[in-house]
C-alpha cells in the first residue's frame, strides 16, 4: 500500500522557536496533501489541504501565518509552526492522495508530537 | 462541538468473538461515511466506508451498518482477531468526499487471545 512518512516524530522546542514537520509520499506522488491536528482526548481536525504548486486552503480557525505549509513538490509538503507556544503542543498528522478528486483515498502518515516548553 | 461521536473510548472482546464498534453523528449532511484503523506509532489506515444510499457495506470479516434514522453507524468485525487490537477511528464527510473529514475521537479495540 501507499506509504507516507513524516520526521521527526517527536519534536521538543522553546517557546517562540519554529518547528518544521516534513510529510512526505514514499512510494507514489501526492497531488494533495492535508495537514491534521490531535489535541489530547479530542479528535482528529484539519488544519488544510494543499494542492501541489498551490497555496494551501486553511479551515476555519486556522492561522495561516502561523502554520505555514509548502507543497513545492509531489512527495514531500512541510508544516512550519512559527514561533511556537505551548498552546501549539499537539500531535500533528499529515496525509497524502494521488489526485485532486475527492473520491480518493487519503494515507496517512504516522504523525508528529510537538511539545512547546 | 462534536460532530461525529464514539463514545467508547474501549472495547475488550474474545478472540472469535463478535467486536461492535459504535459512532454517532450529529449532522444530517453528511452522506459518506469512514472506519479507519490505527495501530500505534502508525498512521490510521483506510478500512470500510458507506454511502448513505446505502444501509449496509461488507469486505471480509468487516462490515459497516448506517441507520440513517437514528444518525448511528456500526463496524462489525467476526471473527475478531488479535491482530485486530487497534485504535479504530470513525469519520463522515459531505458529498461522497473522502475530504474534509470529520473524525471521532477513536474506539481503542483488544482482542484478548
Amino acid at each position: 500500500g501507499a506509504v507516507v512518512s513524516q520526521h521527526p516524530s517527536r519534536v521538543i522546542c522553546k517557546s517562540g522557536t519554529s518547528v518544521k514537520i516534513e510529510c512526505r509520499s514514499l512510494d507514489f506522488q501526492a497531488t494533495t496533501m492535508f495537514w491534521y491536528r490531535q489535541f489530547p482526548k479530542k479528535s482528529l481536525m484539519l488544519m488544510a489541504t494543499s494542492n501541489e504548486g498551490s497555496k494551501a486552503t486553511y479551515e476555519q480557525g486556522v492561522e495561516k501565518d502561523k502554520f505555514l505549509i509548502n507543497h513545492a513538490s509531489l512527495t514531500l509538503s512541510t508544516l512550519t509552526v512559527t514561533s511556537a507556544h505551548p498552546e501549539d503542543s499537539s500531535f500533528y498528522i499529515c496525509s497524502a492522495s494521488l489526485t485532486k478528486y475527492s473520491t480518493d483515498t487519503q494515507y496517512f502518515g504516522p504523525g508528529t508530537r510537538l511539545t512547546v516548553l | 462541538d462534536q460532530q461525529v461521536k464514539q463514545n467508547s473510548p474501549s472495547l475488550s472482546v474474545q478472540e472469535g468473538r463478535i467486536s461492535i464498534l459504535n459512532c454517532d453523528y450529529t449532522n444530517s449532511m453528511f452522506d459518506y461515511f469512514l472506519w479507519y484503523k490505527k495501530y500505534p506509532a502508525e498512521g490510521p489506515t483506510f478500512l470500510i466506508s458507506i454511502s448513505s444510499i446505502k444501509d449496509k457495506n461488507e469486505d471480509g470479516r468487516f462490515t459497516v451498518f448506517l441507520n440513517k434514522s437514528a444518525k448511528h453507524l456500526s463496524l462489525h468485525i467476526v471473527p475478531s482477531q488479535p491482530g485486530d487490537s487497534a485504535v479504530y477511528f470513525c469519520a463522515a464527510s459531505f458529498g461522497g468526499s473522502n475530504y474534509k473529514l470529520t473524525f471521532g475521537k477513536g474506539t481503542l479495540l483488544t482482542v484478548n487471545p
